[in-house]
């Protein structure tokens, strides 16, 4: 059962148009969304995130959507540059409480290859 | 400062062969986890640790072991490695375990023959 879905597993952009990357959930107790950029033979990096009681939040040249009645968050890179071309990875928080702790658990969706063509 | 390192970066094992998986963070972080990431899916959580001396089960925690003796240090053993374990292991810290951003190792990739 997958939390966190990213339908499209790659997506190809021309330099300097918009790239929409796409995530969808179906945990309402999910509370932060994050977006990570992964470069081959390298760790995922963090992008970006949002708060669930937001809609919108924004970053330089990205900005991340979320839709909460439609369960659907998404990245929007303007303008899209050829160093953007890495693996993004859509990722939601839920609170874990075992054993007296606590910690922020990451679901991560499948990923999504962007190919930014200069 | 290096942040999150992890040690071997590829290694082939046979079947029912063991192995040690290590992880080293220079940042003081409290929490460190450990995930694999296979093709077509996402970073699934092995285990974790919210300190020195514990640890926890994350999604997939079967047939690996875990250790935290030193705070800079998280260990992913593998007792009997098995093909269904040939993945991509990430090893990450944060600060502490809620909003704070999780930070990855450049992962090591492993194939069990």
């Amino acid at each position: 059962d997958q939390q966190v879905k990213q339908n499209s597993p790659s997506l190809s952009v021309q330099e300097g148009r918009i790239s929409i990357l796409n995530c969808d959930y179906t945990n309402s107790m999910f509370d932060y969304f994050l977006w990570y950029k992964k470069y081959p033979a390298e760790g995922p990096t963090f992008l970006i995130s949002i708060s669930s009681i937001k809609d919108k939040n924004e970053d330089g040249r990205f900005t991340v959507f979320l839709n909460k009645s439609a369960k659907h968050l998404s990245l929007h890179i303007v303008p899209s540059q050829p160093g953007d071309s890495a693996v993004y990875f859509c990722a939601a928080r839920s609170s874990v409480y075992a054993g007296g702790t606590s910690y922020g658990k990451l679901t991560f969706g499948q990923g999504t290859i962007l190919t930014v063509h200069p | 400062n290096a942040g999150v390192t992890q040690t071997p970066k590829f290694r082939v094992l046979k079947t029912g062969q063991s192995m040690t998986l290590l992880c080293a963070q220079d940042m003081n972080h409290e929490y460190m986890y450990w995930y694999r990431q296979d093709p077509g899916m996402g970073l699934r959580l092995i285990h974790y640790s919210v300190g020195e001396g514990t640890t926890a089960k994350g999604e997939v925690p079967d047939g690996y072991n875990v250790s935290r003796l030193k705070k800079q240090n998280f260990l992913l053993g593998l007792e009997s490695a098995a093909p269904s374990q040939t993945s991509v292991y990430f090893c990450a810290s944060s600060h502490r375990g809620g909003l704070e951003t999780q930070y990855f190792g450049p992962g090591t990739r492993l194939l069990v023959l």
